[in-house]
């Protein structure tokens, strides 16, 4: 089945500094890219979509300047935390739509701890 | 009022029980229906998908979707410890949109 590979998968930063999360589609293209957030004993809240070539769309509340996100190529996104502080600290989630059947497939999350 | 509804449990069986997993919704433009399985600190992992109201069977789960009341199950029978997660319903209306999940289920299966 279709793979997406998202690294790292944990990270511990300082506050202030910036940190970048990868996702890469394996064995198919991903035009689209879906990046979520998670805390702890909750769901997966859509922060925002990127697709390849055009700028992404930030879901309401989500500070595009904060969160930078590039969808270069087809197969690689990646998701920028810059100038982090502990309240950025959450489980990271990306996911693209698989071209063969409606499943999505999700990266196996990033853990960033923000000290 | 969440778009979807899920109880978030915990729900606790013995080993081969018969496990009922529950969503509703609001949004009735919604059209594909997905269970995910999620373990802890990991992503989640599709069970599940189907389109439009129906049942489809896959081993040991069973999903059934009925538009007509805005409700999705997931059923899993003899359950084994290693179903041990956290279970979530997800749905979304035509073209490739994000999901909108359910706030996940986390299951127990006691040995």
């Amino acid at each position: 089945g279709a793979v997406v590979s998202q690294h790292p998968s944990w990270v511990i930063c300082k506050s202030g500094t910036s940190v970048k999360i990868e996702c890469r589609s394996l064995d198919f293209q991903a035009t689209t890219m879906f990046w979520y957030r998670q805390f702890p004993k909750q769901s997966l809240m859509l922060m925002a979509t990127s697709n390849e070539g055009s700028k992404a769309t930030y879901e309401q509340g989500v500070e595009k300047d904060k969160f930078l996100i590039n969808h270069a190529s087809l197969t690689l996104s990646t998701l920028t935390v810059t100038s982090a502080h502990p309240e950025d600290s959450s489980f990271y989630i990306c996911s693209a739509p698989e071209r063969a059947n409606y499943g999505y497939t999700f990266g196996s999350g990033t853990r960033l701890t923000v000290v | 009022q969440k778009e979807v509804e899920q109880d978030p449990g915990p729900l606790s069986v013995p080993e081969g029980a018969i496990v009922s997993l529950n969503c509703t919704y609001s949004n009735s433009a919604f059209q594909y229906f997905m269970w995910y399985r999620q373990y802890s600190r990991k992503g989640p992992e599709l069970l599940m998908y189907t389109y439009s109201s129906g049942n489809k069977e896959d081993g040991r789960f069973t999903a059934q979707v009925d538009k007509s009341s805005k409700y999705i199950s997931l059923f899993i029978r003899d359950s084994q410890p290693s179903d041990s997660a956290t279970y979530l319903c997800a749905m979304s209306g035509t073209g490739r949109r994000a999901l909108t999940f359910g706030s996940g289920t986390r299951l127990q299966v006691q040995p």
